[in-house]
């Protein structure tokens, strides 16, 4: 069966620091696979879609980057985190012809 | 851009009582999903649309996607307290890579 793991679940970070926040997949090849934030538990904002390794398409221009190193990684990177970039990170999966996502828990990340 | 906007914001009702939660666009999706989020938690698929008129049930939640396919809504029967989460409302635009365009959500809170 698919499974998808995101970590950290909860992150503290100061202005100014790095981030990284890692998402993988299992069960499954070639998935498509999204970065959403979501503020205040409301609605979702797409950042970043991958079809493929190294193709990463950019939704908001913001301080985040996005990155595909293999096929069910996905990772979520700043080099330097601002205090808007507080929020509520999901990664979520889907096949190439399949509707819905299945999404991973999360990561709250707060920056101070 | 596309845009759903879903209503009401907030729902806050005693057991046994019906509701239904819209959702509205001036844009055609392919299809139409509905996700349930609880605190913490990444959202997980309850259904997805795909026909205008197309009517779905899911023991006490009935789905329905508009002939135009530009709204949908969900309607709960007798809810019950484990009810309680967002819900969140996710239309695809019919391009590839599956990206959704994510209502803002509806906060439903169910008495005992």
């Amino acid at each position: 069966s698919q499974t998808i793991h995101q970590w950290p679940a909860t992150l503290v970070q100061p202005v100014g620091s790095p981030l990284s926040l890692e998402c993988t997949v299992e069960g499954t090849s070639n998935p498509n696979l999204y970065w959403y934030r979501q503020a205040a538990g409301r609605g979702l904002q797409l950042l970043f879609y991958s079809v493929g390794i190294g193709q990463i398409s950019s939704e908001v221009p913001q301080n985040l980057s996005a990155s595909r190193p293999q096929d069910r990684q996905f990772i979520l990177s700043s080099k330097k985190l601002l205090l808007s970039d507080s929020g509520f990170y999901l990664c979520a999966w889907t096949g190439a012809y399949s509707y819905g996502y299945t999404f991973g828990s999360g990561t709250r990340l707060t920056v101070v | 851009t596309q845009l759903l906007e879903q209503s009401p914001q907030f729902l806050s009702i005693q057991e046994g009582e019906n509701l239904t939660v819209y959702c509205n666009s001036s844009s055609v999706f392919s299809s139409l999903q509905w996700y349930r989020q609880e605190p913490g938690e990444g959202p997980v698929l309850l259904v997805t649309v795909v026909t205008g008129g197309e009517v779905k049930k899911l023991k006490r939640l009935t789905f329905q996607f508009g002939d135009a396919r530009k709204d949908s809504s969900l309607h709960i029967t007798a809810a019950q307290p484990g009810d309680t989460g967002l819900y969140l409302c996710a239309g695809a635009g019919g391009t590839s890579y599956g990206k959704l365009t994510f209502g803002q959500g509806t906060i439903l809170t169910v008495h005992p």
